[in-house]
């Protein structure tokens, strides 16, 4: 079966634009994770999805950031006045409720 | 946040050689994982220990988890060029979901 795919790969921007990025996960699995991985640093946890709820939104760097799932399954991370320091790659993973994350490739967000 | 540091940041080897690289807590994790990123890549699972003083091995990777459940070790035996990448590790405090990573460390094989 397919792993989890993320789109676009690469997004470069403007300062002050939005941007949408997307996740879709592995079927069938209810967990859904965003991460962020700035150069030179680890993963950086942002939100976690169970099913469509996220109880966990800790990792939201500021209110500029949101995400929201639909059905289960596709997830959007949205981010609103986009800021130089937002450039990172942003990756989402899948779990079938266990602790093992499958990652997607990530984007690659540019922000000029 | 529980902090994971990872040891050394960069290595470059040569092929053939053995090395050992660390992730080091201050913090007690129910269990800890080991995952490479290559270059555009998203990580990839390698091991998962649960149990203190846990040794695992994976073909030339033999995993280590701390007695105290705090650390962690990877050692690679005869490195390839194949095994180039960034090592991270994630320990899991609990909560049955949440991974904190360390910072990695970027491997780097060459012939």
């Amino acid at each position: 079966g397919a792993g989890v795919s993320q789109s676009p790969s690469n997004k470069v921007t403007e300062k002050g634009k939005d941007v949408e990025l997307r996740c879709d996960p592995i079927s069938g699995h209810t967990a859904l994770y965003w991460y962020r991985q700035s150069l030179g640093q680890g993963l950086e946890f942002l939100i976690y999805f169970q099913g469509n709820s996220a109880p966990d939104k800790s990792g939201l760097p500021s209110d500029r950031f949101s995400a929201e799932r639909t059905g289960g399954s596709v997830s959007t991370l949205t981010i609103q006045r986009t800021q130089q320091e937002d450039s990172a790659v942003y990756l989402c993973a899948s779990s079938p409720s266990t602790v093992r994350q499958f990652f997607g490739p990530g984007t690659r967000l540019t922000v000029l | 946040t529980q902090l994971l540091e990872q040891s050394p940041q960069f290595l470059s080897i040569q092929e053939g050689e053995n090395l050992t690289v660390y992730c080091n807590s201050s913090s007690v994790f129910s269990s800890l994982q080991w995952y490479r990123q290559e270059p555009g890549e998203g990580p990839v699972l390698l091991v998962t220990v649960v149990t203190g003083g846990e040794v695992k091995k994976l073909k030339r990777l033999t995993f280590q988890f701390g007695d105290a459940r705090k650390d962690s070790s990877l050692h690679i035996t005869a490195a390839q060029p194949g095994d180039t990448g960034l090592y991270l590790c994630a320990g899991e405090s609990g909560s049955g979901y949440a991974l904190n990573f360390g910072k990695g460390t970027s491997l780097l094989v060459t012939p």
